[in-house]
């Protein structure tokens, strides 16, 4: 049972554009998700967060939206450029007694910035 | 230079045998954890450990074993009970305490049993 979807294996945008990458999560437990961006036979770079207190973190052109009564977050990244070409990972996480658990990730959006 | 350290890049074993992965991180970070990765596959995880000589498992820990004797290395040994071995293999560290969640990656080991 996948507890974070991300229902966009590939998405091709424009250089300059917006890039909306969308990430559904079923556990409502879950209390802070992360977005990670990721080359092939790298590891995940850690790209912005968001606490479940909140409903936006920005980042100079990563801005992360949570909405908690749809379980869905995005990441808006805004221009666009190609260097953003990659996977970008969702992932979820909560807080347990010990500290924070592991993350729970999805299978990853495939970003292409056309120029 | 802080960070995290996975050697080797790629690892060749024959079926049956053990083989064990390196993980070392340098930025005195508290807890550290193992994900393997398949191809179109999210990052699932497969032990992680909050402090020294304690560790957990993951959502997929059977045919793993893991030690943390000392707080900067975690390694991870891929056993001969595991039925699908050959994956991307990543490490990652959290610098530790309740407000701290992001995990910081090393490069990543990829592994190949045949």
């Amino acid at each position: 049972d996948q507890q974070v979807k991300q229902n966009s294996p590939s998405l091709s945008v424009q250089e300059g554009r917006i890039s909306i990458l969308n990430c559904d999560y079923t556990n409502s437990m879950f209390d802070y998700f992360l977005w990670y961006k990721k080359y092939p036979a790298e590891g995940p770079t850690f790209l912005i967060s968001i606490s479940s207190i909140k409903d936006k973190n920005e980042d100079g052109r990563f801005t992360v939206f949570l909405n908690k009564s749809a379980k869905h977050l995005s990441l808006h990244i805004v221009p666009s450029q190609p260097g953003d070409s990659a996977v970008y990972f969702c992932a979820a996480s909560m807080y347990s007694g010990g500290g924070a658990d592991g993350l729970t990730f999805g299978k990853g959006t495939h970003l292409i910035i056309q120029p | 230079d802080g960070g995290i350290t996975q050697s080797p890049k790629y690892l060749f074993r024959k079926e049956g045998q053990n083989v064990t992965l390196s993980c070392e991180q340098n930025l005195n970070h508290d807890a550290m954890y193992w994900y393997r990765q398949d191809p179109g596959q999210g990052l699932r995880l497969i032990y992680y450990s909050q402090i020294v000589n304690d560790f957990q498992k993951g959502d997929i820990a059977e045919g793993y074993s893991v030690s943390r004797e000392k707080k900067e290395s975690f390694p991870l040994t891929v056993t001969s009970a595991q039925k699908n071995p050959t994956a991307f293999y990543l490490c990652a560290s959290r610098r530790g305490g309740g407000s701290s969640y992001e995990q910081y990656f090393g490069p990543g080991t990829r592994l190949t049993v045949t």
